[in-house]
């Protein structure tokens, strides 16, 4: 069954620092796709960036990152040299291309950014 | 290029009461979803349509929950009659035709539901 799990409620790390947060799914099916979403206060979900099953580099988008360990499942996201801006919370989510090809999101991560 | 319209922004009903939610998504996307956020969690998939037929409303609580797409573009969720548990933020997503690219979602602003 599709599932993907952020086992990290809640983050805070110092300006500048770098910071992972943790994403790992499960599927059975060979075609799929990870993305992380930023959700600030005010509400709207913002595209950080994508991975798909097949792609062979980690993506890379400006000060985001995505480590993909395909055989462990886990689909982190890296952002370098965070910034107070950064402060947000953090969804991963997944879609499966072979099935009905919904997207499912994970429960979060609250990351808060230290001055 | 214009983004995902919801309104109302804002509805605090009573229990019992009705609401509708509207949707307009980024013209010529041919999917369009409709998630519920409960406060502190992730969205949780309602409906999914493509073009104006449901791919999946498997959870969808369809005693109480409607959602239709005619014309294939926009697209009306209604809540009859509403309850305490849901209170949430209903958000509005849409994607290109499946197959054409990753799959993105653009999401709306949201509408924010507050059930008294």
């Amino acid at each position: 069954a599709q599932k993907i799990t952020q086992t990290q409620p809640g983050m805070f790390v110092q300006e500048k620092e770098a910071v992972t947060l943790d994403c790992t799914y499960d599927t059975s099916d060979p075609s799929y796709g990870l993305f992380w979403y930023k959700q600030p206060s005010s509400g709207e979900m913002i595209f950080l960036i994508y991975q798909g099953s097949y792609d062979q580099q980690n993506a890379t988008e400006g000060r985001y990152s995505l480590n993909f360990q395909k055989a462990r499942k886990s689909a982190n996201l890296v952002i370098s040299a965070s910034q107070l801006g950064d402060s947000a919370m953090y969804f991963c989510a997944m879609r499966e291309y072979s099935s009905a090809s919904k997207i499912i999101f994970g429960s979060g991560t609250r990351l808060s950014i230290r001055p | 290029e214009a983004g995902v319209a919801q309104s109302p922004r804002y509805k605090i009903i009573e229990k019992r009461q009705s609401v509708a939610f509207w949707c307009n998504p980024i013209s010529g996307h041919a999917t369009l979803y409709w998630y519920q956020q409960i406060l502190g969690q992730g969205p949780k998939l309602l409906i999914q349509f493509q073009n104006n037929g449901v791919v999946d409303d498997s959870q969808l609580p369809k005693d109480r929950f409607s959602a239709e797409r005619l014309k294939g573009v926009d697209s009306t969720l209604k809540i009859q009659p509403a309850k305490l548990e849901d209170s949430a933020v209903y958000l509005c997503a849409s994607s290109p035709r499946l197959g054409d690219d990753t799959g993105e979602l653009f999401f709306g602003e949201g509408s924010r539901l507050t059930v008294l």
